[in-house]
């Protein structure tokens, strides 16, 4: 089955203790994308990657990090999770110009 | 920068009725999508809508879309409470390869009985 999926779905973490949050996908999608959901403030991307090894900040980067040494695997990093990260995580992919399709979301709470 | 607009931001309306939820965006686009989001869930893909005049349907939902007025339009016919959920538009302005889409605010749809 195709799909994007994430880990973990739900996370509840202390300020300043480092965090990955991995997603994977089985299309062979070049695009990969992070983005939060906010209340009052919709979807905003965090940062995506064109392909292995290629990855650029999207709007609100900051205090996030990223890597694409696989095809398939997109990790976000939080070095150290303040509270306004606080926040429902998507991951996203797609072929160049094409729909993408979303993984079923990271639900973290710094406490 | 971009802005998407999408009205209204809430709908409640009965099931068998007929409604538009419209979406306005600020900059030259082809590419325009509409997702749907029920509570605590991902986002799925209804609608990939690629050229100025584009129409698809897919059971009681239709969207549309006209990149002169940059507008778009997701229309329901004969309400059902199945399609109670969070209805977005986004658009893609893949600028240097960033496919980034930025999304609309959202329409809460809720069809009561």
């Amino acid at each position: 089955e195709a799909q994007v999926t994430q880990n973990p779905r739900y996370l509840i973490t202390v300020t300043g203790k480092k965090l990955t949050v991995t997603c994977s996908q089985n299309m062979n999608h070049e695009y990969m994308s992070w983005y939060r959901q906010d209340p009052g403030l919709g979807l905003r991307q965090i940062y995506y990657s064109m392909n292995v090894e290629v990855t650029d900040k999207g709007d609100v980067p900051e205090g996030y990090k990223v890597s694409r040494k696989e095809k398939r695997n997109f990790p976000l990093i939080l070095e150290s999770p303040s509270p306004n990260q606080t926040s429902l995580y998507f991951c996203a992919s797609s072929h160049g110009g094409r729909e993408q399709f979303f993984g079923p979301g990271t639900r973290l709470t710094v406490l | 920068e971009l802005k998407v607009e999408q009205n209204p931001l809430f709908l409640s309306m009965q099931e068998g009725k007929n409604y538009t939820i419209y979406c306005n965006y600020s900059t030259t686009s082809d590419r325009l999508y509409w997702y749907r989001q029920d509570p605590g869930k991902s986002l799925e893909s209804l609608f990939v809508l690629l050229s100025n005049g584009a129409v698809k349907q897919e059971g009681r939902l239709m969207a549309s879309l006209d990149t002169k007025a940059r507008l778009s339009t997701l229309h329901i016919t004969a309400a059902v409470h199945d399609l109670s959920a969070t209805y977005f538009c986004a658009v893609d302005m893949h600028n240097f390869g960033n496919e980034k889409l930025t999304f609309g605010t959202g329409t809460r749809l809720t069809i009561i009985p």
